[in-house]
């Protein structure tokens, strides 16, 4: 079984769409995020949701919505898609202290066009 | 914000040779992470390093926090191509929610 399983992989759309990445982690980790990795393999964090809440909410346009329905689960809701948008979004989950480590989905890629 | 710098950016090398791999900064942390990335895949978690001076060995793979706990090298001995992809740090300044990632090294090792 996959442990974070994020769909879809592959994601290709126009300008000015609205689109979602689902996320679900089976490890029973309390938070779960969202990182960007740009073309140039920088990852960045967007979000973070601790059982369900909200605690990290870095500089992100207010395009980009997650939402948490239960703490196995953040999904990343983008609305009016930009060029700019265009990299792989990686979620990842893990246990209490980041000391454990972080287990990450294997992305996916979204390009805009 | 602390600075990361992880060197070299790019490093490709024929196989059986030995490499190593440096993550600095000029902060403190409390603990430092390495991972893996392969093409088309999330990042792995290769180690958790956390007391100073400590060495950790997985397989050819050894991994060292400096003794100020500001910085951290990989060393790999006799690479093989199966060790290609993008080598990230990850410190830890303790009480912080989020893990900050190095811009990586992209290791390709030649058969």
């Amino acid at each position: 079984d996959t442990a974070v399983s994020q769909t879809p992989k592959y994601l290709v759309t126009q300008m000015g769409n609205d689109k979602s990445i689902k996320c679900e982690q089976n490890l029973g980790h309390d938070t779960m995020y969202w990182y960007k990795q740009d073309s140039k393999k920088f990852l960045k964090i967007m979000f973070s949701y601790n059982n369900k809440e909200l605690i990290i909410n870095e500089t992100v346009p207010n395009r980009f919505s997650p939402k948490s329905p239960d703490k196995a689960h953040l999904n990343l809701h983008i609305n009016s898609l930009e060029l700019g948008d265009s990299a792989v979004y990686f979620c990842a989950s893990r246990p209490g202290q980041a000391i454990y480590g972080y287990t990450f989905g294997s992305g996916t890629r979204l390009t805009v066009v | 914000t602390q600075l990361l710098e992880q060197s070299p950016q790019f490093l490709s090398i024929q196989e059986g040779e030995n490499l190593t791999v440096y993550c600095n900064s000029s902060s403190v942390f409390s603990s430092l992470q390495w991972y893996r990335q392969e093409p088309g895949e999330g990042p792995v978690l290769l180690v958790t390093v956390v007391t100073g001076g400590e060495v950790k060995k997985l397989k050819r793979l050894t991994f060292q926090f400096g003794d100020a706990r500001k910085d951290s090298s990989l060393h790999i001995t006799a690479a093989q191509p199966g060790d290609t992809g993008l080598y990230l740090c990850a410190p830890d300044q303790g009480g912080s929610e989020k893990l900050v990632f190095g811009k990586g090294t992209k290791l390709t090792v030649n058969p």
